[in-house]
């Protein structure tokens, strides 16, 4: 059981460049989401799914985009990356809305 | 509008018990207060979760106010490794409500 895998753990990243942050989760949890860490600051949720097929936005959902086509994946795209978007990505998952979060360790990015 | 307020910081010395305080008086019927705390860098952790009385697992203990209006941690023997920023949700148990950060409380557990 390997709960909630973040890959990759470090990225740089270009202006402009684009690129998926991946998530995969093995509980069979519904409920997943992507929060963003800035330095000294704390977390802010991205997007976030109640289940296979349904994604909704978060508080800071612009320059991303999610899709969840199974209930173990919800991959994150950085659409066209900017140094705004440096920063460390959370993905999370719960069984129910209930339910306590499992956490993953994280995507720390850079954009320059 | 946060839904909680908590102290930004809060020592406690080690051994002793870390009592961390949450403000939540808007609080409706059906949502639940949730603990999680994150240690440096690190992903956050789920601590506990309560409605109206007061629950204990082998992290924690969590007291809620009759009124629903305020609650506390409580780790009953902090360590070192207790050093982290918890933090204090309200939400629903059920239905799709996001799970959303607050600032949390900086707990620095001194030796």
């Amino acid at each position: 059981n390997a709960g909630v895998t973040q890959t990759p753990k470090f990225q740089v990243l270009k202006t402009g460049q684009s690129m998926t942050l991946q998530c995969a989760q093995d509980m069979n949890h519904e409920y997943m989401s992507w929060y963003r860490q800035d330095p000294g600051m704390g977390l802010r949720l991205i997007h976030y799914s109640v289940g296979a097929g349904i994604t909704d936005q978060g508080e800071v959902p612009n320059g991303y985009n999610v899709s969840r086509s199974t209930t173990e994946d919800f991959p994150l795209r950085l659409l066209s990356a900017a140094p705004s978007q440096t920063s460390v990505y959370f993905c999370a998952s719960s069984r129910q809305s209930g339910y306590g979060y499992t956490f993953g360790s994280g995507t720390r990015l850079t954009v320059v | 509008d946060a839904k909680t307020t908590q102290p930004t910081s809060m020592d406690c010395a080690e051994g002793r018990a870390a009592n961390l305080p949450c403000n939540h008086s808007t609080i409706s019927g059906n949502e639940y207060v949730y603990w999680y705390r994150q240690i440096h860098s690190q992903g956050p952790q789920y601590i506990i979760h309560g409605l109206k009385n007061n629950e204990t697992n082998e992290m924690a203990s969590l007291i809620i106010t009759e009124d629903r209006k305020s609650s506390t941690l409580i780790l009953p023997h902090a360590t070192l490794r207790d050093t982290a920023v918890y933090y204090c949700i309200v939400r629903p148990y059920s239905g799709n409500t996001p799970l959303v950060f607050g600032k949390g409380t900086r707990l620095s557990v001194i030796a």
